[in-house]
């Protein structure tokens, strides 16, 4: 069964504190993996695609990298207004899209 | 620029009332997608449509039924809604439902069921 795990649940960081997110995946032939972005009473935003190992692609203060196994989001610096759940997602053979339960941040000033 | 609409934004219904979520999508985009997201438990695929005229289970599709009334317009029901199906709903599409496609999410429909 395809499977997609995303730690920590919940992050707070200082404004500037640059930190990692995990996500962990098991999916039978991988085609893509997903970063979004979820802000309270929004749906998920679009960020990134990554779709083999050793690729990395960045957007302003984030930086999504991925490996055979695991996938990272870094964020650089970060901002309030990068407050926000990131979610991660597995997108395999079959047309089947599996999400991670996401990961809430919080930057304080 | 609207990409993904969805309405109602929130809805409250008694347990055995039935209710249709409308989701419209402007990319002329041809799959469409409903999701549910629990607390804790992700976002969960109910039903999909690859294309117009065709529809597929997803994940969690009991209780529900769908109908892509063209290639714009997706809907879910919910013929005799229960407690369970409280939840947060999106509704997704993609160009052509390939899986290296990311989906584009309209902003979901909050519904309480008591």
């Amino acid at each position: 069964e395809d499977q997609v795990t995303q730690s920590p649940e919940a992050l707070r960081l200082q404004e500037g504190e640059s930190s990692s997110l995990n996500c962990s995946y098991t999916v039978s032939g991988l085609r893509g993996l997903f970063w979004y972005r979820q802000d309270p009473g929004k749906g998920p935003e679009f960020l990134f695609t990554l779709y083999s190992a050793g690729e990395e692609k960045e957007k302003e203060r984030l930086k999504a990298t991925l490996t055979k196994k695991e996938s990272f989001l870094h964020i650089t610096a970060p901002k309030p207004e990068d407050s926000a759940t990131y979610l991660c997602a597995a997108g395999a053979a079959g047309n089947k899209l599996t999400f991670g339960g996401g990961t809430r941040v919080l930057v304080k000033p | 620029n609207a990409g993904v609409t969805q309405t109602p934004k929130f809805q409250v219904l008694k347990t055995g009332q039935s209710m249709t979520l409308q989701c419209a999508q402007d990319m002329n985009h041809n799959s469409m997608y409903w999701y549910r997201q629990d607390p804790g438990m992700g976002l969960r695929l109910i039903y999909y449509s690859a294309s117009e005229g065709t529809t597929d289970k997803g994940e969690v599709p009991n209780g529900y039924n769908v109908s892509r009334l063209n290639k714009r317009e997706f809907s879910l029901r919910l013929e005799s809604a229960a407690p369970s199906q409280t939840s947060v709903y999106f509704c997704a599409s993609t160009t052509r439902g390939q899986p290296w496609e990311p989906q584009h999410f309209g902003d979901g429909t909050r519904l309480s069921i008591l």
